[in-house]
């Protein structure tokens, strides 16, 4: 069965710095995602992208931070200068179309800033 | 997006049926119900939806109320690997890009 491919699985980076959080969609899927969860809270929205620019995004997604496509197989997201409240596990999700039940999520990628 | 209510956690035997029940009373005429789950921090995973009638895909089963203001997923036989937490959303099938996720029903299933 088709996967969304998250790396790396953990990531710990020092306050400030600048962290990517890599994502591989499934291949034929257009709508992409990024969602995040803080330790023992609700999974939240982020960001979504489709057409190679962002049709959608939370409060959260702040200039902090950026995504892109940069190569029509991957997905990114960029945190520009990590602060301590930004570690969590970060979920890259993608679909085909725009019914929600096509989303598939991707094991994560867990950020801890330290 | 019609607001949802679901237990915070519920206990289950193993084998045993899992009924998870969800009351969404303001639901509109065009929204669906979307039953994922997250098991132990792994990125939530799509189960089953539908608008009115039942639906019953490998995973599970919905039943939705006639008046359509709530809903149970079933588990028919819950094995161990049943154990995480269940979201039901309610949204339009084409609306935007979200997922709203509540706070869920934490499915312990025991042996």
């Amino acid at each position: 069965e088709p996967e969304v491919t998250q790396t790396p699985s953990h990531q710990v980076t020092q306050m400030g710095q600048e962290v990517i959080l890599r994502c591989v969609p499934i291949s034929n899927h257009l709508y992409f995602y990024w969602y995040r969860q803080i330790l023992g809270q609700k999974v939240e929205f982020l960001v979504s992208f489709y057409n190679n620019e962002i049709s959608e995004k939370s409060e959260i997604f702040d200039d902090q931070f950026s995504v892109e496509r940069p190569d029509g197989s991957n997905f990114t997201l960029k945190i520009r200068s990590t602060k301590l409240e930004d570690s969590a596990m970060y979920f890259c999700a993608s679909r085909t179309d725009r019914r929600l039940y096509g989303y598939t999520f991707g094991s994560g990628t867990r950020l801890t800033v330290v | 997006d019609a607001k949802t209510t679901q237990p915070t956690s519920m206990d289950c035997a193993e084998g045993r049926a899992a009924n998870l029940p969800c009351n969404h009373s303001t639901i509109s005429g065009n929204e669906y119900v979307y039953w994922y789950r997250q098991i132990h921090s792994q990125g939530p995973q799509y189960i089953i939806h539908g608008l009115k009638n039942n639906e019953t895909n490998e995973m599970a089963s919905l039943i939705i109320t006639e008046d359509r203001k709530s809903s149970t997923l079933i588990l028919p036989h819950a094995t161990l690997r049943d154990t995480a937490v269940y979201y039901c959303i309610v949204r339009p099938n084409n609306a935007g890009n979200m997922l709203t996720f509540g706070g869920g029903t934490r499915l312990m299933v025991k042996p």
